[in-house]
């Protein structure tokens, strides 16, 4: 398996664009995660899909963020318009609930954002 | 509020020795902890789970406490090697299904 996809794996850009982020997990897993990771707040979670429907976008810091998960095989982050406050790692991470919610995390190699 | 703390941004040990890290957190009843290992430019890479019901896990030179009284679990790496350089993150998944969240990690340097 070729484990949790993400694309681009880099990207800068300026105020006020728009960003998206792009995430293919697991096959067969049927959560999946979306974190973002900064040396000051750590990794936070920003947003969970089971069975592709939203659980918890509790963490999806403002409405500028967005999320979507059509089909099992592919989700979207997006940032509409980005701020160089949003300039991270983005992760995108699967794991199967199917035994019970404390399975292990697969995470993807994650997006370095830059906005300038 | 609630707070998971790992002891230290960084440690430094030399080859060979026991390193151990720690996980403190407040306000937090979970039912399972979890460790992962991250290295630069890298996704986290899962290692242990333990359970708020078990005491100590091991794996291969590796081995987790949790206790549910002092609100902490400490990680134990033996016979450390420089390959075991990396930032270690814990995390806690409290009972339900609410998920994980995770500690700041420390960055471990094993030196030769």
């Amino acid at each position: 398996d070729a484990g949790v996809i993400q694309s681009p794996r880099h990207e800068v850009t300026e105020m006020g664009q728009e960003v998206t982020l792009r995430c293919k997990p697991i096959s067969g897993h049927n959560s999946l995660f979306w974190y973002r990771q900064t040396m000051m707040r750590g990794l936070e979670l920003l947003i969970y899909f089971n069975n592709n429907v939203p659980i918890d976008d509790s963490g999806m810091p403002e409405d500028r963020f967005s999320a979507k998960m059509p089909n099992a095989s592919f989700s979207t982050l997006k940032i509409q318009p980005s701020e160089p406050r949003d300039s991270a790692v983005y992760f995108c991470a699967s794991s199967t609930t199917t035994s019970g919610p404390y399975n292990e995390q697969f995470f993807g190699p994650g997006t370095r954002l830059t906005v300038l | 509020s609630q707070k998971i703390e790992q002891n230290s941004e960084a440690l430094n040990i030399q080859e060979g020795k026991t390193a151990t890290l720690t996980c403190n957190y407040t306000n937090y009843s979970p039912a399972y902890l979890q460790w992962y290992r991250q290295d630069p430019g890298r996704g986290p890479v899962f290692l242990l789970l333990i359970r708020e019901n078990e005491k100590e896990k091991r794996k291969e030179r590796l081995k987790v406490t949790f206790d549910t009284t002092l609100k902490q679990s400490l990680f134990h790496i033996t016979a450390s090697q420089p390959a075991d350089s990396a930032t270690y993150l814990c995390a806690l998944l409290n009972s339900g299904n609410t998920p994980l969240v995770f500690g700041k990690g420390t960055r471990l340097s094993v030196i030769a």
